[in-house]
């Protein structure tokens, strides 16, 4: 079974800085998706960033960007130039494309705080 | 698009009352998935519907969780009967294979 890691609990950063979330994840497939979600206090959940495994690019949404290396089975997300409106938890996830599953696995979340 | 719509928005009831959640998904979309998040336990899918059809209920908790989808627009999440630790939010979310899920903005559950 897919698993997805994500090793910080908690991240924090100034405004107008750069912050990395790590995240990696375990499967046997070669073919799948990943995407980070954003949950603000409103715990609306969000879809921050998408990328397909078989792309070699990495995804980029204006201040929000990946670096995915298959081969580590790493896809961690970087937001640049920090607002306080990024304050929020974020959750990475995995989701297979093969077959007939379409269930998402979700990791446990980075808090990130943004310090004005 | 109005997006994917749950209620109620909040629900508090007392222990051994049944609890139902109702989730219209987003138009088009072929597949719906049921979530619950705790702070101890964090997301958990708890069954989804690939055209209104149940795949994979493995994560519902016991036999107290039910959910149906009697058609493309609509679908429920019973608890028969509550508990106070079945308090959480619980999301509805949809999509279509192979793309991202669009959530719903969540059940806050209080069972007392």
């Amino acid at each position: 079974a897919q698993t997805v890691t994500q090793s910080q609990p908690e991240m924090s950063v100034q405004e107008a800085e750069t912050v990395t979330l790590s995240c990696t994840y375990d499967t046997s497939e070669s073919d799948y998706y990943l995407f980070w979600y954003k949950q603000p206090p409103s715990r609306q959940m969000i879809l921050v960033i998408r990328q397909e495994a078989y792309k070699q690019q990495n995804a980029t949404e204006n201040r929000f960007s990946v670096n995915f290396q298959k081969a580590a089975k790493s896809f961690s997300l970087k937001i640049s130039d920090s607002q306080l409106g990024d304050a929020a938890m974020y959750f990475c996830a995995y989701r297979s494309a093969m077959g007939n599953n379409n269930d998402m696995r979700f990791g446990a979340g980075t808090r990130l705080t943004v310090k004005p | 698009d109005a997006g994917v719509i749950q209620s109620p928005r909040h629900e508090v009831t007392e222990m051994g009352q049944e609890v139902t959640l109702r989730c219209k998904p987003i138009s088009g979309h072929n597949s719906l998935f049921w979530y619950r998040q705790t702070m101890m336990r964090g997301l958990e899918l708890l069954i989804y519907f690939n055209n209104n059809v149940p795949i994979d209920d493995s994560g519902m908790p016991e036999d107290r969780f039910s959910a149906k989808m009697p058609n493309a627009s609509f679908s429920t999440l019973k608890i028969q009967p509550s508990e106070p630790r079945d308090s959480a939010v619980y999301f509805c979310a949809s999509g279509t294979r192979g793309y991202e899920q669009y959530f719903g903005p969540g059940t806050r559950l209080t069972v007392t």
